[in-house]
């Protein structure tokens, strides 16, 4: 089956750097997605990785393991604002999206 | 952003009845999904779109029928709604699947009593 696994909850403290993990068990790869979604709102975009690597886009930065099947969202300067949950999804041999259960970041002052 | 819109917002109906909710977009994008999101659960894919009268099932489909006869406009029917169908629903669109992000309406909140 299609499985894509990452912590339920994390808490970081303001001004620090967090790291959220996703691994991840699915029929093909044609890339890994991270959203950002805050309470009661829709999800938002926030990186992209197809090769191996790492990928940096301001305080956010992704990385991506296809051998290992695992990837992670790097935060840094942790703002109150970056309190949400993030989305980690994997696009399949179909093009479809499987998505896992999200991580709730906390951010404490 | 992209310019997807979601209605009603939010709905409170009660067992049995009929439920259609609507998306709507303004970007020309072809391809449009519909998800349910849960506590516990990733989204997940009930129906999406390739084109206008072109659909096909996704990971839940059971119970849910969609239909799109304008690009813009993609439907969600619950014919007979269940308590089980209680969720948050979010529309999505993309250019295309193979290549770039999928966009996200704003979410209806629905209960079934």
């Amino acid at each position: 089956g299609q499985n894509i696994d990452q912590p339920t909850e994390m808490t970081a403290t303001e001004g620090a750097i967090v790291q959220i993990n996703c691994t991840y068990q699915t029929s093909g790869f044609n890339g890994l997605f991270w959203y950002q979604q805050h309470a009661g709102e829709a999800p938002t975009f926030l990186s992209y990785n197809v090769l191996d690597g790492l990928e940096e886009k301001g305080r956010f930065s992704s990385f991506l393991s296809r051998s290992k099947g695992y990837s992670y969202l790097l935060l840094k300067e942790l703002q109150m604002k970056d309190s949400a949950s993030y989305l980690c999804a994997v696009r399949d041999s179909n093009y479809q999206l499987i998505w896992g259960a999200g991580t709730k970041l906390i951010i404490k002052p | 952003d992209a310019g997807i819109t979601q209605s009603p917002r939010h709905k409170v109906t009660e067992t049995g009845t009929p439920v259609t909710l609507r998306c709507h977009q303004t970007e020309n994008h072809r391809y449009m999904y519909w998800y349910r999101q849960d506590p516990g659960h990733g989204l997940r894919l009930i129906h999406y779109s390739y084109g206008v009268k072109d659909t096909d099932k996704g990971e839940v489909s059971d119970g849910y029928s969609v239909s799109r006869s304008k690009t813009e406009d993609f439907l969600l029917t619950l014919e007979s709604a269940t308590s089980s169908q209680t969720s948050v629903y979010f529309c999505a669109i993309s250019d295309s699947p193979e290549v770039g992000e999928q966009f996200f309406g704003p979410g209806t909140r629905l209960t079934v009593l």
